[in-house]
């Protein structure tokens, strides 16, 4: 089955700790996205990446980091230097080419304790 | 500065009837909008988009209508069935990235028997 695959779907980590997520898709999907949804908020853009090896900043990106080493994989770091890191992420992935529709992953639950 | 806005955190409905979900959104410079639905703990789905070129558009039981000059959108869901109760969020974007989605805070749509 095609779809996208985020691991683990909860994830506890201490204070202090860089911690990554993984997300993998098998949809051959060239654009791939991160976002962040915290209660009683819409989604937010964290990271996103057009094509393999190059990736942009979104709208908060600051305390994370990315990488983009294979079309299937967009790993999200959470470093210690995010100040609120307990959220629900969210993988996302979609054609590329200026068509936004994405499709997204289950999640992972992040508790920084 | 919440650029795409959902004024309702919550509607009910009863089953059989019609759902209307509202979006409002302040950038002239949005081109795309899309809805999502999303059920606790799982990623969004995407529903259905339009184009600003368009004021409508239909799949099945779930209709978009865009009103540019008031700029604003809403879902239309007929008749609502209990498997809708969900969040729905709407998401914009600009044709100078159409990757990066702003999120509304999104809906939650009850439909009760």
């Amino acid at each position: 089955d095609g779809g996208i695959t985020q691991s683990p779907k909860y994830l506890f980590r201490k204070e202090g700790q860089n911690v990554t997520l993984s997300c993998e898709q098998n949809l051959n999907h060239d654009a791939m996205y991160w976002y962040r949804q915290d209660p009683g908020q819409g989604l937010r853009l964290i990271y996103y990446s057009q094509i393999v090896n190059d990736f942009q900043k979104g709208y908060i990106a600051e305390g994370y980091s990315v990488s983009r080493e294979k079309k299937e994989s967009f790993p999200l770091t959470v470093t210690s230097a995010q100040k609120n890191p307990t959220a629900f992420y969210l993988c996302a992935s979609s054609i590329g080419g200026g068509i936004p529709e994405a499709f997204f992953g289950q999640g992972t639950r992040l508790t920084v304790v | 500065d919440q650029q795409v806005k959902q004024n309702s955190p919550s509607l009910s409905v009863q089953e059989g009837r019609i759902s209307i979900l509202n979006c409002d959104y302040t950038n002239s410079m949005f081109d795309y909008f899309l809805w999502y639905k999303k059920y606790p703990a799982e990623g969004p789905t995407f529903l259905i988009s339009i184009s600003s070129i368009k004021d409508k558009n239909e799949d099945g039981r779930f209709t978009v209508f865009l009103n540019k000059s008031a700029k604003h959108l809403s879902l239309h869901i007929v008749p609502s069935q209990p498997g809708d109760s969900a969040v729905y969020f709407c998401a914009a974007s600009v044709p100078s990235n159409t990757d990066k989605l702003i999120f509304g805070t999104g809906t939650r749509l009850q439909v009760f028997p």
